[in-house]
């Protein structure tokens, strides 16, 4: 079973603060993608990473893949209250065809 | 709109009820996906349909019962449910199984089983 470890669980913080989540794998992963859920609502895609290495900005978020392809980070600058969200990252493992997903971080930005 | 259509939005069903849940896709997507989401555990995958074909059925009790008629519609029929059933069902259709455009999930079904 490859498992996908997020961390902090849950993230209070200030409008206009940065933070960063992680996720992370004892497991190699042929690609790694990131959603964001809002409450009620299912996930929503973000960005897909596929290189050991990656960065990909997505306006005030950016996402990077470890360099082993073992984890994620996801920063995020200057958040604002509609960034509020539970933050999923999920992978592919090397031949799998089932995506799987960590339990997440519920972030609550406060105004 | 996302794409992806779950009716109902929310579900209050005693434990000797039958019911379904019903998905759709407009989005041409040829694999189909049923999801738990329960609080404090990670998204469960239960089953898989590609090209109307189940794929993956995840040891997931017969209490639920999926049916794929076409590549546009996912149902599960539940029948005899438990309490701890109680969770946030999940559709979600993708381009073939692995797919690096990830899933499109619908807004789910909040199902609570008394």
């Amino acid at each position: 079973t490859q498992l996908l470890e997020q961390s902090p669980q849950f993230l209070s913080i200030q409008e206009g603060e940065n933070l960063t989540v992680y996720c992370n794998s004892s497991s190699v992963f042929s690609s790694l993608q990131w959603y964001r859920q809002e409450p009620g609502e299912g996930p929503v895609l973000l960005v897909t990473v596929v290189t050991g290495g990656e960065v990909k900005k997505l306006k005030r978020l950016t996402f990077q893949f470890g360099d082993a392809r073992k984890d994620s980070s996801l920063h995020i600058t200057a958040a604002q209250p509609g960034d509020t969200g539970l933050y999923l990252c999920a992978g592919y493992g090397a031949g799998s065809y089932q995506l799987t997903f960590g339990k997440g971080t519920k972030l609550s930005v406060i105004p | 709109e996302t794409g992806v259509t779950q009716t109902p939005r929310h579900l209050v069903m005693g434990m000797t009820n039958k019911k379904s849940l019903k998905c759709e896709q407009h989005l041409g997507h040829n694999a189909m996906y049923w999801y738990k989401q329960s609080a404090k555990k990670p998204l469960e995958l239960m089953f898989v349909y590609n090209f109307k074909e189940q794929t993956e059925n995840n040891s997931v009790p017969s209490r639920f019962s999926p049916e794929c008629p076409n590549s546009s519609h996912l149902f599960l029929h539940l029948h005899t449910l438990q309490p701890e059933d109680s969770a946030l069902y999940l559709c979600a259709s993708s381009q073939g199984q692995q797919n690096y455009d990830g899933y499109t999930f619908g807004s789910g079904t909040r199902l609570t089983v008394v």
